[in-house]
């Protein structure tokens, strides 16, 4: 059985560029959450897919966005990156649609820098 | 809106000994309550989680306590040991499922 993966495991981006994470969740999960973790804080919830539809999204602008594909791997976007946009980005998977409800299983991140 | 804290925000303490790190929440209406590690710059790893009928949850080492009335849950580390250091984070659920958590309590365990 193959965990939750991220791709890539680091990024450096410039302000303004656009930007693009991957995860593959645990297989037979078909609900993926996204989170933001700035360094030295709690993860922070941006949003949720469950069948290919957002289902819950966090305090975070339209420039954050997702896709969710019929295999269950997700993607998410950052437009027009800010510095405050550095963080950890961290993905989890469940097997049922009630995300917070469940065990949540964690990819290893990725860490975008902002510059 | 639920509200989670995790107090202190670091512990140092030497090998062999107990010790409980604490989370409180805001809303006592918590469907569960979760405990995780998140080792240096890696995403986390589920410990427990306690339902909000139970009020433990106990996995080797690991005993977490749930207590709603007081919005508080504690994570018991018995005999701890130098590869028991990381980050340990606790988070629950909000009324729409996002799960909400606390900014960790970064523990080390000096040999």
């Amino acid at each position: 059985e193959t965990g939750v993966t991220q791709s890539p495991t680091h990024l450096i981006k410039t302000r303004g560029q656009q930007v693009t994470l991957r995860c593959s969740s645990q297989s037979g999960h078909n609900t993926v959450s996204w989170y933001q973790q700035a360094l030295g804080q709690g993860p922070q919830f941006i949003f949720q897919y469950y069948r290919e539809e957002e289902n819950g999204r966090g305090n975070f602008p339209p420039r954050f966005s997702g896709l969710q594909f019929p295999n269950y791997s997700s993607e998410l976007n950052v437009n027009a990156l800010e510095l405050d946009d550095s963080a950890l980005y961290l993905c989890a998977s469940t097997p049922g649609g009630t995300g917070g409800l469940e065990t949540q299983y964690f990819g290893p991140g990725t860490r975008l820098l902002v510059l | 809106k639920q509200e989670v804290t995790q107090i202190p925000a670091a512990l140092s303490v030497p090998e062999g000994e107990n010790l409980v790190l604490n989370c409180s929440f805001t809303d006592s209406a918590i469907y569960n309550l979760q405990w995780f590690r998140q080792d240096p710059g890696k995403g986390l790893t589920s410990l427990l989680l306690i339902q909000s009928s139970q009020r433990e949850q106990t996995s080797g080492r690991l005993n977490a306590s749930l207590d709603k009335s007081s919005g508080r849950s504690t994570l018991y580390i018995a005999a701890s040991q130098p590869g028991d250091s990381a980050t340990y984070l606790c988070a629950a659920p909000d009324s729409s499922y996002k799960l909400i958590f606390g900014s960790g309590t970064r523990l080390l365990v000096r040999p």
